[in-house]
């Protein structure tokens, strides 16, 4: 069983959808990132959290500590949305560990 | 771009050639990494150096060499590599205990 399990690992939403993709951990952690890759290959940072919840545009990230838990959303979900959207935790000192990535199609 | 330039962005090699792979950050960032994304896996972490020196090596392969000459450049140099070391080799950089990991935008490399 991975340390990090990603779901679903499919989204295929229409143009507006609130869309979630989320990430269960099963290690202590020090910080929670999710990053976006597009099919070119490049990967962007969109947070790290380590507690509560973060904003920014129309992307919302929640973690819950204790359950051990973190949730991406999207609201109002655009075609250039659709990428992969993957979850890593920070364990010890800067080691990263990732899920399998959720791969997300937003249809027009 | 990121602020973490990866060159050259595809590779073809051959199983008995000598290549390497550059990454330059300057973000003033005093940790690197090498990672490995192959077909369907998650990334898996290859190699960390904090502060120039490899604090990390994840039971990498001696047929890849990581060079760190200073906090600004990273280099994976490959030699007689394997088919199945085909896939998307990403280098990040952060600031120790920090976090806030930037991203480069890979190498694609088909080992042929």
């Amino acid at each position: 069983k991975n340390e990090v399990e990603q779901s679903p690992q499919n989204l295929t939403a229409q143009e507006g959808e609130f869309i979630t993709i989320n990430c269960s951990y099963s290690v202590g952690i020090s910080a929670l990132h999710w990053l976006q890759q597009h099919p070119g290959g490049g990967i962007v940072s969109l947070f790290m959290l380590s507690s509560g919840k973060k904003k920014h545009g129309r992307l919302i990230a929640t973690i819950n500590i204790q359950e051990k838990h973190s949730s991406l959303h999207i609201t109002a979900s655009h075609p250039r949305d659709s990428a992969v959207y993957i979850c890593a935790v920070q364990t010890s000192g800067s080691r990263l560990t990732f899920g399998e990535g959720t791969q997300l199609t937003v249809n027009p | 771009e990121t602020g973490v330039t990866q060159t050259p962005r595809h590779l073809v090699m051959g199983m008995t050639n000598k290549k390497s792979l550059k990454c330059e950050q300057h973000l003033g960032h005093n940790a690197m990494y090498w990672y490995k994304q192959s077909a369907k896996k998650p990334l898996e972490l290859m190699f960390v150096y904090n502060f120039k020196e490899q604090t990390e090596n994840n039971s990498v392969p001696s047929r890849f060499s990581p060079e760190c000459p200073n906090s600004s450049h990273l280099f994976l140099h490959l030699h007689t590599l394997q088919p199945e070391d085909s896939a998307l080799y990403l280098c990040a950089s952060s600031q120790v205990l920090q976090g806030g990991y930037t991203f480069g935008s890979g190498t694609r490399l088909t080992v042929v």
